[in-house]
């Protein structure tokens, strides 16, 4: 069972342009949410996170949203940069359990100068 | 401190062979985790310690897979009789922490082709 799910497999987007990357996830258990960046043949680096306390934050260009009644989280990055051209991971934990991640299967975002 | 260190970075092996991978985690990180990624999806959990006791195990690490972290500093994890199947980014991660919402730092992965 996919409990954290990211619909769209990729993105393209103009430099300067917001860019817009949507999760979704099923287990309401789930109380702390992370977005990681990666490379080809690197390892994720951790971008941004969010706790269900909160609705926003931001860091720089990058804002999270978490709608927690539907389940949702996006990532904003305003404005996109070639440099943010990457593969986008979303993950979840439930802070009561291992505290392990559940990750998505990622959107390639390509930003296109 | 380097982050955390994955060796090897490729690892080629055939059909049959035992493999052993080793993570180097940051220095005071108490939480070590391994995942797996195959092409187009996500990093799957495999292990978690913490400090030197395993605590989950997922479904995913069968009996050919062991684990171990020895005095909560380096890791281990090999996989004896290889599979193809067994291909992937084997990717070790470690955080600080005694509860909820701490990030993981990951390392660079050990990509494993079974020919």
């Amino acid at each position: 069972d996919q409990q954290v799910k990211q619909n769209s497999p990729s993105l393209s987007v103009q430099e300067g342009r917001i860019s817009i990357l949507n999760c979704d996830y099923t287990n309401s258990m789930f109380d702390y949410f992370l977005w990681y960046k990666k490379y080809p043949a690197e390892g994720p680096t951790f971008l941004i996170s969010i706790s269900s306390i909160k609705d926003k934050n931001e860091d720089g260009r990058f804002t999270v949203f978490l709608n927690k009644s539907a389940k949702h989280l996006s990532l904003h990055i305003v404005p996109s940069q070639p440099g943010d051209s990457a593969v986008y991971f979303c993950a979840a934990s439930a802070t009561s359990g291992t505290y392990k991640y559940i990750f998505g299967t990622g959107t390639r975002l390509k930003v296109l100068a | 401190d380097t982050g955390v260190s994955q060796d090897p970075r490729h690892k080629i092996t055939k059909r049959g062979q035992n493999v052993t991978f080793r993570c180097d985690p940051i220095s005071e990180h108490n939480r070590l985790y391994w995942y797996r990624q195959t092409l187009g999806q996500g990093p799957e959990f495999l292990t978690y310690f913490q400090n030197e006791a395993q605590l989950e195990k997922s479904r995913l690490l069968s009996d050919r897979f062991s684990a171990e972290r020895p005095k909560g500093s380096f890791s281990t994890l090999e996989i004896q009789r290889t599979e193809q199947g067994d291909s992937a980014m084997y990717l070790c991660a470690s955080s600080l922490g005694t509860g909820g919402g701490y990030g993981y730092t990951f390392g660079s992965g050990t990509r494993l082709t079974v020919v």
